[in-house]
């Protein structure tokens, strides 16, 4: 089962807006961690959040957590065609030992 | 460091057709696992390995078996293939690192299966 639901699931923009994708999950969590994943290619970790941090950022990504809502934002300021690709979040079970995938949000930047 | 590679790239079967798929990686990684990705679905665990020597269920099990006899390498096995097993493979590992660290990736490899 998925512990984590992005939103929207498809999201097209033009180059240099600003791109906001939503993380939901449902059990208590350690960390939660966002993923890109180009067209036909492995996921990179982009960027990790511990439970007791609300947000973090890394060059123009900025991630924010709620963990009183179970939910996370990924912000990715001043989009570039480069950033087309997919975002997952994921979060760690109990013991540490796998991470659980959400279904993606795809992301269209348009020249 | 090549970091973590997967052979062969694309392979096509028929039904009752069996297949091994390796990963390998350079990182001296702990742990390892198996997904399968598939459309709308996100990524779906199918076996792990928290060491040489050791393999444990995921999510989606069936159909799979692994084997972990070297640190550096973790097969994927397919006995008999189902149409169902279309799909997209990846492999990943992380090292040990605490309760916060990240999973690495490999290529993929795209598998039909008729």
């Amino acid at each position: 089962s998925q512990q984590g639901e992005e939103d929207p699931q498809a999201l097209s923009i033009q180059e240099g807006e600003n791109a906001t994708m939503n993380c939901s999950y449902k059990t208590s969590i350690n960390n939660l961690q966002w993923y890109r994943q180009n067209s036909g290619r492995g996921l990179v970790h982009l960027i990790l959040i511990r439970s007791n941090e609300r947000e973090k950022h890394s060059g123009r990504l900025r991630v924010t957590l709620d963990t009183s809502k179970k939910s996370s934002s990924l912000l990715i300021t001043a989009s570039r065609a480069a950033d087309t690709a997919s975002y997952f979040c994921a979060t760690p079970n109990t013991g540490f030992q796998k991470l659980v995938f959400g279904t993606g949000t795809r992301l269209l930047v348009s020249p | 460091n090549a970091g973590v590679t997967q052979t062969p790239k694309f392979r096509v079967l028929k039904t009752g057709q069996s297949m091994t798929l390796l990963c390998a990686q350079d990182m001296n990684h702990e742990y390892m696992y198996w997904y399968r990705q598939d459309p709308g679905m996100g990524l779906r665990l199918i076996h792990y390995s928290v060491g040489e020597g050791t393999t444990a269920k995921g999510e989606v099990p069936d159909g799979y078996n692994v084997s972990r006899l070297k640190k550096q390498n973790f097969l994927l096995g397919l006995e008999s293939a189902a149409p169902s097993q279309t799909s997209v493979y990846f492999c990943a590992s992380k090292g040990l690192g605490g309760t916060a660290t990240e999973q690495y990736f490999g290529p993929g490899t795209r598998l039909t299966v008729t």
